[in-house]
């Protein structure tokens, strides 16, 4: 696509249930990227996926939090027994390819977790 | 370790006015990475620039000029002639040679509101 895709826009969940937010790169980037925006806060890294490489998981909060990427586009962040500290918006990144940081992302409008 | 602070949380300006926003960062990486992000009220953050660590040279982009001074530690953007557009939260980021380029470190960001 155009930009990169997010979904859902907002979530709300009942606390302790598990989310799914799901990330869709432009098309050809290798590297993706995850990111989370508190309130008042700036962005936290959580992950970050480099074509067929480990990913570094090094950003993830908790065990509670997981990510995978399939066939090197689709993104998925989990987040299992959520907890009120989860709430956030969840913010995708990708890059054409790895290293690419240092020339700046393209992000999605992001997913915002509302966790009551 | 890396950090960044943009102490405005918030700033008023009325449209036409010379804004600048502040940001000054911590690395004890030789080479490293500089980025203002702007994010709009539709939450996606667009990529307004880069800087590197070895080219101190000021650049502008008609209404947008960027200071980086290594002696500081410091990379303030101005916004000239402010328009009411030009309202949203800015991110200043920094991502380093070391810890992965492709893992940036965000300012908690400052809210421009641009007022008619």
């Amino acid at each position: 696509g155009a930009g990169v895709s997010q979904s859902p826009s907002n979530k709300v969940t009942e606390k302790g249930k598990d989310v799914e937010l799901r990330c869709d790169p432009i098309s050809g980037h290798t590297a993706l990227y995850w990111y989370r925006q508190s309130l008042g806060q700036g962005l936290e890294f959580l992950i970050y996926f480099q074509g067929n490489s480990a990913p570094d998981k090094s950003g993830l909060p908790s065990d509670r939090f997981s990510a995978e990427r399939t066939g090197g586009s689709v993104s998925t962040l989990t987040i299992q027994r959520t907890q009120q500290e989860d709430s956030a918006v969840y913010l995708c990144a990708s890059s054409p390819r790895p290293g690419q940081g240092a020339y700046g992302y393209t992000f999605g409008s992001g997913t915002r977790l509302t966790v009551v | 370790a890396q950090k960044v602070t943009q102490a405005q949380t918030e700033i008023s300006v009325v449209e036409k006015e010379d804004v600048t926003l502040d940001c000054v960062y911590e690395t004890r990486d030789t080479t490293y990475y500089l980025f203002w992000y702007k994010q709009p009220p539709s939450g996606e953050l667009v990529f307004l620039i880069r800087r590197n660590s070895f080219d101190e040279q000021n650049e502008i982009s008609g209404r947008y000029s960027w200071n980086f001074q290594k002696s500081t530690s410091s990379f303030n953007f101005t916004i000239t002639a402010s328009q009411v557009v030009d309202s949203a939260v800015y991110f200043c980021a920094l991502s380093g040679s070391n810890s992965g380029t492709y893992k940036y470190i965000f300012g908690t960001g400052t809210r421009l509101k641009v007022l008619a």
